[in-house]
């Protein structure tokens, strides 16, 4: 089965600072992974995802994360954090294609300080 | 915006009292899906329809749910004597097999 792992339900970073959420999955084959923000009382919208091909993936907003193979992760990460990064990111794994399911993690609240 | 529309946006019932919730998927869109989510939790798979056909249904999703799809286009999410542990935002998105695209949630609160 497939699960995810976000290390930190809560993070908070500086305006202008790096932006650094992490996501180790387990998978027992190749696994697609994405990261979500949700913004509050609203739907999940997708930031990047990862399926095959190049290991590190550029999203929207500036953010980007690289594929691990060997460390079984998927961190999110942006160089300068803006105020309008404040939000709930999930990251969530699927098996490769034909397979429906999504599986989140808990999320990671990230906080933006003035 | 045609993008996934769900109503009612909130809903608070007493336990025991039966509610439905109403998801419009994307026009075209032949994946539908629906997802609960609790506090400080992420969404939880409930169940998938590829136009009408129920493909999978979670655990979590006990004898009072009921999802239905009868026309490959909109879909209701029911649930039968509400109880306390229902409280929760049900998602639902819909896809061409891509991306998801969730729309803003149903919330239901249970007295």
């Amino acid at each position: 089965a497939q699960s995810v792992t976000q290390l930190g339900s809560h993070v908070s970073v500086s305006e202008g600072a790096l932006v650094l959420l992490r996501c180790n999955y387990s998978s027992s084959v190749p696994p697609y992974l994405f990261w979500y923000v949700q913004y509050p009382n609203q739907g999940l919208q997708l930031l990047l995802k990862y399926t095959t091909g190049a290991t590190l993936v550029k999203g929207i907003n500036g953010f980007e994360a690289e594929f691990k193979k060997s460390e079984t992760s998927f961190h999110l990460t942006k160089p300068s954090a803006h105020m309008s990064d404040a939000a709930e990111y999930f990251c969530a794994v699927r098996k490769a294609p034909g397979y429906e399911k999504l599986t989140f993690g808990t999320g990671t609240r990230l906080t933006i300080i003035p | 915006d045609t993008g996934v529309s769900q109503d009612p946006r909130h809903k608070i019932t007493k336990r025991g009292q039966n509610v439905t919730f109403r998801c419009d998927p994307i026009s075209e869109h032949n994946r539908l899906y629906w997802y609960r989510q609790t506090l400080g939790q992420g969404p939880e798979f409930l169940t998938y329809f590829q136009n009408e056909a129920q493909l999978e249904k979670s655990r979590l999703l006990s004898d009072r749910f009921s999802a239905e799809r009868p026309k490959g286009s909109f879909s209701t999410l029911e649930i039968q004597r509400t109880e306390q542990g229902d409280s929760a935002m049900y998602l639902c998105a819909s896809s061409l097999g891509g991306e998801l695209f969730f729309g803003e949630g149903s919330r239901l609160t249970v007295l």
